[in-house]
């Protein structure tokens, strides 16, 4: 069983480019959710995919964006980059919605400039 | 919405002590709740959880309790070891709703 994986593991971007992270889900799963852990904070929740569909959304603005393929790998897209958004990105693979467990990738660790 | 808050935010023990960490949730409805254990510069991983349905869960020298009517939970580290010095963070569930995190608990197992 493949486990959750994320590329890249770092990025450096400079304020107001543009940035995609990528997550393959671990195999048998169909839910990719994407958080963004701040450097001492708890992960907070940016949105879902489900069957290549937004399955609920955090308290995020649209400059984040985010695409689910049919093999369930997902994408996070972030617009207009801002200092603030230098964060751990992590993105976690469950076998459906719902309340199951989550298991999280290594993230990508992203700094904006 | 949901709300967690964990406390403490560090904690320090002797090797072989107990460890507690207690979360609290501010919506009744939730019904799963997992910790995660996040070593420094890795991901978080679920060491144990527990649903509405069960009020306390144990994987050998981890446990987790939970009241549902004070609305908090609990893990419970017990014969603490070097290695479990990490970041540990708690999680409430609603079905149909997102994870919501608390802000984490730094352990420190002194030998």
């Amino acid at each position: 069983e493949t486990g959750v994986t994320q590329s890249p593991t770092h990025l450096i971007k400079t304020r107001g480019q543009q940035v995609t992270l990528r997550c393959s889900s671990q195999s048998g799963h169909n839910t990719v959710s994407w958080y963004q852990q701040a450097l001492g904070q708890g992960p907070q929740f940016i949105f879902q995919y489900y069957r290549e569909e937004e399955n609920g959304r955090g308290n995020f603005p649209p400059r984040f964006s985010g695409l689910q393929f049919p093999n369930y790998s997902s994408e996070l897209n972030v617009n207009a980059l801002e200092l603030d958004d230098s964060a751990l990105y992590l993105c976690a693979s469950s076998r459906t919605s719902g309340n199951n467990e989550q298991f999280f990738g290594p993230g990508t660790r992203l700094t904006v400039l | 919405g949901e709300n967690v808050e964990q406390h403490p935010s560090t904690l320090s023990v002797q090797e072989g002590d107990s460890a507690v960490i207690k979360c609290t949730y501010s919506d009744s409805a939730s019904n799963y709740f997992p910790w995660y254990k996040q070593e420094l510069g890795k991901r978080p991983q679920l060491i144990i959880d527990i649903r509405s349905n069960v009020g306390e869960k144990k994987d050998q020298r981890i446990a987790v309790t939970l009241n549902k009517t004070a609305k908090h939970f609990s893990l419970h580290i017990t014969e603490t070891q070097p290695e479990d010095s990490a970041v540990y963070f708690c999680a409430a569930l609603r079905y149909g709703q997102n994870f919501v995190f608390g802000p984490g608990t730094r352990l420190s197992v002194l030998p």
